[in-house]
């Protein structure tokens, strides 16, 4: 699976909209971009994944480079609880004979100022 | 919709005793994973199971015992614990069966906290 780089931390203000970067050069062309997140001390929460295109569900979107590259995950209007770190996998579409596992990084912490 | 529970919740023991984490999910998943988590290491992999009777090593395996008897358990044994085996425990399940546009989700417990004296 590719190597993603996501910044160590970052802030927003509440009702402003939160952009997380992540590169991810070395992406193969059956590698999806998964994005989690974890609240403090809960277990990580899916979020959104995508290909190629742009993908957007109701907790965020998800921009995908036209070279795929790098991805931005958009938290449209943060509030407090999306206060959380949040982590951007890359890997391979799930297959029976595949393997499974997702690896996660050490991620972003973003925090939602009042 | 009872999901994927762990138990127990925390759980203090002492070096080199035997100790077992219990995951138990009710969706009939396939897949099922155990993760642990340091801090500054984000999530590691230590085993993951791709049916009954199927597992397999993740990156941090050593000093761990898994076994996948039936589909929706998933017990973690730490067949003698040590303090570097002190961490937060996350038990997830997934089914590449039900995709939508070919992408599984990871579903998470919440998590056993375990202290190794």
């Amino acid at each position: 699976d590719a190597k993603t780089t996501q910044p160590p931390s970052m802030d927003c203000a509440e009702g402003r909209a939160a952009n997380l970067p992540c590169n991810h050069s070395t992406i193969s062309g059956n590698e999806y971009v998964y994005w989690y997140r974890q609240i403090h001390s809960q277990g990580p929460q899916y979020i959104i994944h995508g290909l190629k295109n742009n993908e957007t569900n109701e907790m965020a979107s998800l921009i995908i480079t036209e070279d795929r590259k790098s991805s931005t995950l958009i938290l449209p209007h943060a509030t407090l609880r999306d206060t959380a770190v949040y982590y951007c996998i890359v890997r391979v579409a799930a297959s029976m004979e595949g393997n499974e596992k997702l690896t996660f990084g050490t991620g972003t912490r973003l925090t939602i100022i009042p | 919709d009872a999901g994927i529970t762990q138990s127990p919740r925390y759980k203090i023991t002492e070096t080199g005793r035997q100790v077992t984490l219990m995951c138990h999910q009710t969706w009939s998943h396939s897949y099922m994973f155990w993760y642990r988590q340091d801090l500054g290491h984000g999530l590691r992999l230590i085993y993951y199971s791709a049916a009954a009777d199927i597992t397999d090593k993740g990156e941090v395996p050593d000093g761990y015992v898994v076994s996948r008897s039936k589909t929706e358990n998933f017990p973690l044994t730490l067949e003698s614990a040590t303090r570097s085996q002190t961490s937060v425990y996350f038990c997830a399940s997934s089914d590449p069966r039900v995709r939508t546009d070919s992408g599984e989700k990871l579903f998470f417990g919440s998590g056993t906290q375990l202290s190794v004296l």
